[in-house]
């Protein structure tokens, strides 16, 4: 397993400004994710973030929103930019240790765009 | 494509009876099955996978979940429910980074 720490853990903001989400993991992992998971829904991909390379993102999510940084295999970074209140979410990091099918979460960090 | 459908959106039990949460899922090859649960500001924590070998798998806090490949399902159980139960339980299927996640069933446990 793997245990994922991610700050801030909630933030509200002001429209049109930017959030940078931090996760740190415990052990180093190549392979990480980020998830938004809106209000009542379900978790949605956004973006895999591999060290080493620059990170893909799913249909609908783009570079200029939401730049990731992978400066390392403990540590990412999400930025959330030009924020509008459909931002508002839960923005969760993920890894997948090696030879693990499973992926392990951390606690999110809770957005409200104002 | 692989997809998971997860059919009850809320299900609400009486504390001390059992539970079935159900999961269906579609996938082209022998799928990687998972069970994550969501307790109210928290992320997910993973109950139980089911990867190849016995088709009945036993998880965290007492859950259980059986793969049928004839039904595609992979249904999540336990004998007898306890207030903490109370969150949202979400299926998973897929491996590392090429995993989807069904809608999320919201449990509710009655005193």
């Amino acid at each position: 397993s793997a245990v994922i720490s991610q700050k801030p853990s909630r933030d509200i903001c002001q429209r049109g400004t930017s959030l940078t989400i931090q996760c740190q993991v415990d052990s180093q992992v190549t392979m990480m994710f980020w998830y938004r998971q809106q209000p009542g829904q379900s978790l949605t991909l956004i973006a895999t973030a591999n060290q080493g390379s620059e990170a893909t993102y799913e249909s609908g999510f783009v570079i200029d929103k939401f730049p990731i940084s992978r400066p390392n295999l403990t540590f990412s970074t999400l930025t959330v930019s030009n924020m509008s209140p459909e931002d508002s979410s839960i923005y969760l990091c993920s890894v997948s240790p090696p030879g693990a099918g499973e992926q392990y979460f951390g606690p999110g960090t809770r957005l409200t765009v104002t | 494509a692989q997809s998971v459908t997860q059919p009850d959106i809320h299900i609400t039990v009486s504390e001390g009876a059992s539970l079935e949460l159900r999961c269906n899922y579609s996938y082209g090859a022998t799928p990687y099955l998972f069970w994550y649960v969501q307790s109210p500001g928290q992320g997910l924590q993973l109950l139980l996978k089911y990867f190849s070998g016995d088709t009945l798998v036993q998880g965290i806090k007492g859950f259980e979940a059986e793969f049928k490949r004839s039904q595609s399902s992979f249904n999540l159980r336990k004998p007898s429910v306890h207030w903490s139960d109370a969150a949202e339980y979400f299926c998973a299927v897929g491996a590392g980074g090429d995993m989807r996640f069904g809608a999320g069933t919201r449990l509710t446990v009655k005193p």
